[in-house]
């Protein structure tokens, strides 16, 4: 049981709109990565944050931000949506140390239409 | 660049019968190796990785892999699977440096009786 949450399930946007998505992280992990899965693909990295501080990023435009909490929870906010940014959304959660043991979430479903 | 390839989109096993899924890699050393399975409405879940050493890994639930670093390969099997064994099967790659994940497209697993 990994621990970790998402918050919405499911969301539906229209183009251009903006949306924030939750993750609570397992407790005590201090680093958060997000990930994004369109249909019938694997997930790709978005970026990952670390002591509430971006760190590493992967091939997403600047609409794409996030945030870490002291607590560990983490958003992720995509401005200005598209509709490829219809997907499903990931976080997962790890220990500084552990980085590669990571501990995903069951996702957030975005629609944009 | 990281690339992972699955060659395999699909795959129909029987119920007992025994399961390999293809992994193969692009890096110019040798990264760390992971297996994930997926459920409906689920998030990943780490069956298996490889840092370094005896090539043959062991995981969760009866899996096991074996990393060829001369054929860039890292294959997943189980002698003999179970219905519950229906998923989506991803191979993720981690530079030993950095913070990314490159997942492969996945292998959707479907188990008759």
């Amino acid at each position: 049981e990994t621990g970790v949450t998402q918050s919405p399930t499911h969301l539906i946007k229209t183009r251009g709109q903006q949306v924030t998505l939750r993750c609570s992280s397992q407790s005590g992990h201090n680093t958060v990565s997000w990930y994004q899965q369109a249909l019938g693909q694997g997930p790709q990295f978005i970026f990952q944050y670390y002591r509430e501080e971006e760190n590493g990023r992967g091939n997403f435009p600047p609409r794409f931000s996030g945030l870490q909490f002291p607590n560990y929870s983490s958003e992720l906010n995509v401005n200005a949506l598209e509709l490829d940014d219809s997907a499903l959304y990931l976080c997962a959660s790890s220990l500084v140390g552990h980085r590669y043991e990571q501990y995903f979430g069951p996702g957030t479903r975005l629609t944009v239409t | 660049a990281q690339s992972v390839t699955q060659p395999d989109i699909h795959i129909t096993v029987s119920e007992g019968a025994s399961l390999e899924l293809r992994c193969n890699y692009s890096y110019g050393a040798t990264p760390y190796l992971f297996w994930y399975v997926q459920s409906p409405g689920q998030g990943l879940q780490l069956l298996l990785k490889y840092f370094s050493g005896d090539t043959l890994v062991q995981g969760i639930k009866g899996f096991e892999a074996e990393f060829k670093r001369s054929q860039s390969s890292f294959n997943l099997r189980k002698p003999s699977v179970h219905w519950s064994d229906a998923a989506e099967y991803f191979c993720a790659v981690a530079p030993n440096t950095g913070n990314q994940f490159y997942f492969g497209t996945g292998t959707s697993l479907t188990v008759i009786p």
